[in-house]
């Protein structure tokens, strides 16, 4: 079985600050994990993905996740927030099976708030 | 690429009335698309995993009749909500995975819809 945690359901930084958000994940198997960005009313777009090759990611808009095994984490991060980063922040995890047993499990979500 | 189109956006309806929604992929073909549930303020639930020519597989507690899930190309599947009550208001979204691409992971992806949010009277 398969789950995420993403530790804070709400995160606030000002604009420029370094941005955390923090996924760990439970797997039987290597997982595949993922990181996936929601703006109101909108479907999911994918930031990042980790499928067991390099475990620093780099993604789009500036964000990076690292994967770190001993610590079943997956942590996303960039540098510097920007306003538009605000958004709802999604970690999943999946089996590195593909086709149709590609199902995401996703975690309960963290919402980015920016302050000026 | 990898566009995947949702319809209707918003849709509100009558309690009792049957209300289809669609998800195309606009640029690829999709052997799998995915239906998730969203409730305000939490996570998707992945409702039912359907591939393309057959039937699909639900997630345990959704109801295969209250759900019907069609996937008839592999472009397009559509979730018909039958008999909708004010219970089923929600936001519901689609995604696709598409076939035939190669590379590490390539098939865990899935892009998704705009969502559609339903709201029953």
């Amino acid at each position: 079985a398969q789950s995420v945690t993403q530790l804070g359901s709400h995160v606030s930084v000002s604009e420029g600050a370094l941005v955390l958000l923090r996924c760990n994940y439970s797997s039987s198997v290597p997982p595949y994990l993922f990181w996936y960005v929601q703006y109101p009313n909108q479907g999911l777009q994918l930031l990042l993905k980790y499928t067991s090759a390099a475990t620093l990611v780099k993604g789009i808009n500036g964000f990076e996740a690292e994967f770190k095994k001993s610590e079943t984490s997956f942590h996303l991060t960039k540098p510097s927030a920007h306003m538009s980063d605000a958004a709802e922040y999604f970690c999943a995890v999946s089996a590195p099976y593909g086709g149709a047993t590609n199902k995401l499990i996703f975690g309960t979500g963290t919402l980015l708030a920016v302050q000026p | 690429g990898a566009v995947v189109s949702q319809h209707p956006s918003r849709v509100i309806c009558k309690s009792g009335t049957s209300v289809k929604i669609e998800c195309r992929s606009l640029d690829f073909q999709a052997t799998t698309m995915f239906w998730y549930r969203q409730f305000p303020k939490q996570s998707l639930m992945l409702m039912a995993t359907s591939n393309e020519g057959s039937k699909a597989t639900y997630e345990q507690g959704v109801e295969k009749d209250k759900f019907l899930i069609n996937h008839a190309s592999l472009t397009l599947s559509t979730l018909t909500v039958t008999s909708a009550h004010p219970e089923d208001s929600s936001f519901y979204i689609c995604s696709a995975s598409p076939v035939g691409t190669s590379g590490r992971g390539a098939k865990n992806i899935q892009y998704f819809g705009a969502g559609t949010r339903l709201s029953v009277l």
